[in-house]
């Protein structure tokens, strides 16, 4: 099966810096890519996702790029801001039917102001 | 109701006992999923069912069952509870093929005595 890693597990970065957290996934058939954001306390919520026909999607200050040779993918946060506080996941699965979805370990983003 | 709800909120249950989370939701996924949350280990699947009549099992099903009688709920039981069992379980469910964002219930945090 699918086995998605995940780093780093806890990332502080000052307020205005940038974020990046970093996946790789094994199944080389996945093609779709989700992003959820967790609040503490909260159930997770898609924030942005990518698939293999393209190589980078950008929303605003969050943007993923995609590496399929290398098999992992990356979400970056431009000017992070306190209210970006929270756990972060990634997860890879099949696209086009009702494919599970392996999620990642999580990463603890703590923005300082 | 509007969306995915889980009940209860939370729960105390002594070891041996018989205990039934509730899923609901009224978007029409025909994709429901079972998640629990342990802190370090992100989110695991337990079971899933890709339509009304069929379940599979996730990553890590042992002690759970589900049932999958109609579109709308997707229950979870676990016949006789463990220590280990104590965690946050999130409910989700996806829609029609080619739509994989997953949508999360509140949340049932679960301790077993």
């Amino acid at each position: 099966g699918e086995n998605v890693e995940q780093h780093p597990s806890t990332l502080s970065v000052q307020e205005g810096d940038s974020a990046v957290i970093k996946c790789t996934y094994s199944d080389s058939a996945s093609n779709y890519f989700p992003w959820y954001k967790q609040e503490l306390g909260k159930r997770p919520q898609l924030i942005i996702d990518i698939r293999s026909n393209v190589g980078e999607k950008k929303d605003q200050r969050i943007a993923v790029t995609l590496n399929k040779t290398a098999k992992h993918f990356s979400l970056h946060i431009t000017e992070t801001q306190p209210e970006d506080s929270a756990v972060y996941f990634c997860a890879a699965s099949i696209a086009g039917g009702y494919q599970k979805v392996t999620f990642g370990t999580g990463t603890k983003l703590q923005v300082i102001p | 109701i509007a969306g995915i709800t889980q009940a209860p909120t939370s729960q105390i249950l002594a070891a041996g006992r018989r205990m039934t989370l509730r899923c609901t939701q009224d978007m029409r996924h025909n994709a429901m999923y079972w998640y629990r949350q342990d802190l370090g280990l992100g989110l695991r699947l337990i079971h899933y069912s890709n339509t009304a009549g069929t379940t599979g099992k996730g990553e890590v099903p042992d002690g759970y069952s589900v049932s999958r009688a109609n579109t709308d709920d997707f229950p979870l039981t676990l016949a006789s509870a463990v220590p280990s069992q104590t965690s946050v379980y999130f409910c989700a469910s996806s829609g029609v093929a080619g739509d994989n964002e997953q949508f999360f219930g509140p949340g049932t945090r679960l301790t077993v005595l």
